[in-house]
């Protein structure tokens, strides 16, 4: 069974520029969830969708934005790129996002340099 | 608002011996499940075991094992017998369990390192 992939693995961007991240979950999987990953820190939740609704953003600006898919692929957009956007962002997607045992699995993510 | 503290940036461990890796949480959360993650040089982020925070025994995923004292505010990782693949960043994470947040917040990590 393939895991969760994200596209591209790598990316260099200029300043200002946009960039959008790709994430298909695992098959079956109806919650995605986008983190950002800065150099020598823990992962940083930035959104989360279930069945193409925003359940959960975090403390991030405007120039980030996401949405899902009918077919609960995400995508993961960043506007206006600053330097400080240089960062691992990590996808994850889960089978339920009710209560229970919640197991994430995570993408290899995107690796965006910001130059 | 939740709070992962991990308080050791790195640690070195022999081959063969057990390493514990430190966690501690702050949350007001009722209920809620703690988490480690294992990630390599790769950067996947690696499930290795989850506890609830109503469960009575301390959870244990072959060769490791969550020390949840509730009391202490604290789920640290135990890992026996070390092999030269367990070399990663180890993150502790928590996401509570009611409410409509469903977001792991996450640790600052440890980085491991087993020595030959």
């Amino acid at each position: 069974d393939a895991g969760v992939t994200q596209s591209p693995t790598h990316l260099i961007k200029t300043r200002g520029q946009q960039v959008t991240l790709r994430c298909s979950p695992i098959s079956g999987h109806k919650s995605v969830s986008w983190y950002q990953q800065v150099l020598g820190q823990g992962p940083q939740f930035i959104f989360q969708y279930y069945e193409k609704e925003e359940r959960g953003r975090g403390n991030f600006p405007d120039r980030f934005s996401a949405r899902q898919f009918p077919n609960y692929s995400s995508e993961l957009n960043v506007n206006a790129l600053l330097l400080g956007d240089s960062a691992l962002y990590l996808c994850a997607s889960s089978l339920i996002i009710g209560t229970g045992i919640f197991e994430a699995f995570f993408g290899q993510g995107t690796r965006l340099t910001v130059v | 608002a939740q709070k992962i503290t991990q308080t050791q940036p790195g640690m070195f461990v022999q081959e063969k011996e057990a390493v514990t890796l430190d966690c501690t949480y702050d949350t007001s959360d009722p209920s809620y499940g703690l988490f480690w993650y294992k990630q390599p040089s790769s950067g996947e982020m690696i499930f290795l075991i989850y506890q609830g925070s109503y469960d009575q025994q301390n959870a244990t995923e072959g060769r490791y094992s969550l020390n949840f004292q509730k009391a202490r505010k604290s789920a640290n990782l135990v890992i026996s017998a070390s092999q030269l693949g367990d070399s990663a960043m180890y993150f502790c994470a928590m996401r509570p369990i009611s409410g409509s947040a469903r977001q792991l917040t996450f640790g600052s990590g440890t980085q491991l390192t087993v020595l030959p």
